[in-house]
């Protein structure tokens, strides 16, 4: 079975705090994807990674960062974190194509006091 | 950019009623997949389909994928207290590597 994991379940920060989420992968996926889950707002992408140190922004990628420097890890940095980042934030693989299942990890809710 | 729609948004159902969620794309799809989400869960995937017009099936559950390719739709027959969850589509277009999440359809169920 996939095995997608994240760093944290829930994290709690304040303003302007630098924020990194991890996520592992132990499939050798070549894509992985970092999205944002908000009620009413569905799963919008923030990033994605193809390969080791390549990155593609999605539909929302101000306010963040990546960084993919291993092919089983993709981080997700917040800079400065700020209160309208508070959210549900997913990672995701998949095998090679685009088209293929994405495998989502557990999530980690994320507040930004 | 590509924008996938669901409705609805919330659908609340008597145990035992049939429901169907719709999904509608401003762009032609190359492939549409499904997920479900489970309270307190992540998304996993059900199903993809890549046919124009095609249909199918997992147990209570049917997929179609419309003519077009534009709209699919999930329909669940007497629906019972475990298909409680959040629902998405999720659309690709042929020259995109990004899935184009729905806002999800949260089923509640009176039993």
């Amino acid at each position: 079975d996939v095995k997608v994991t994240q760093s944290s379940r829930y994290l709690v920060k304040r303003t302007g705090e630098k924020v990194f989420l991890e996520c592992v992968q132990d499939m050798d996926h070549e894509n992985m994807f970092w999205y944002r889950q908000d009620p009413g707002l569905g799963l919008r992408l923030i990033y994605f990674s193809y390969d080791v140190k390549m990155k593609e922004k999605g539909d929302i990628p101000e306010g963040y960062s990546v960084s993919r420097e291993k092919k089983e890890r993709f981080s997700l940095i917040l800079e400065s974190a700020s209160t309208n980042q508070t959210s549900m934030y997913l990672c995701a693989s998949s095998p090679f194509l685009a088209s293929e299942t994405q495998y989502f990890g557990p999530g980690t809710r994320l507040l930004v006091l | 950019g590509q924008q996938v729609m669901q409705i609805p948004q919330y659908q609340h159902v008597q145990e035992g009623e049939d429901f169907t969620t719709y999904c509608n794309s401003s762009t032609t799809l190359s492939n549409i997949q499904w997920y479900k989400q489970r309270p307190g869960g992540h998304p996993v995937f059900l199903i993809q389909l890549v046919k124009s017009g095609e249909v199918k099936k997992q147990k209570r559950l049917t997929f179609q994928f419309g003519e077009a390719k534009k709209n699919s739709s999930l329909h669940i027959t007497a629906t019972q207290t475990t298909d409680v969850g959040t629902y998405f589509c999720a659309g690709l277009t042929s020259n995109d590597y990004k899935l184009s999440f729905g806002a999800g359809t949260t089923v509640t169920v009176r039993a």
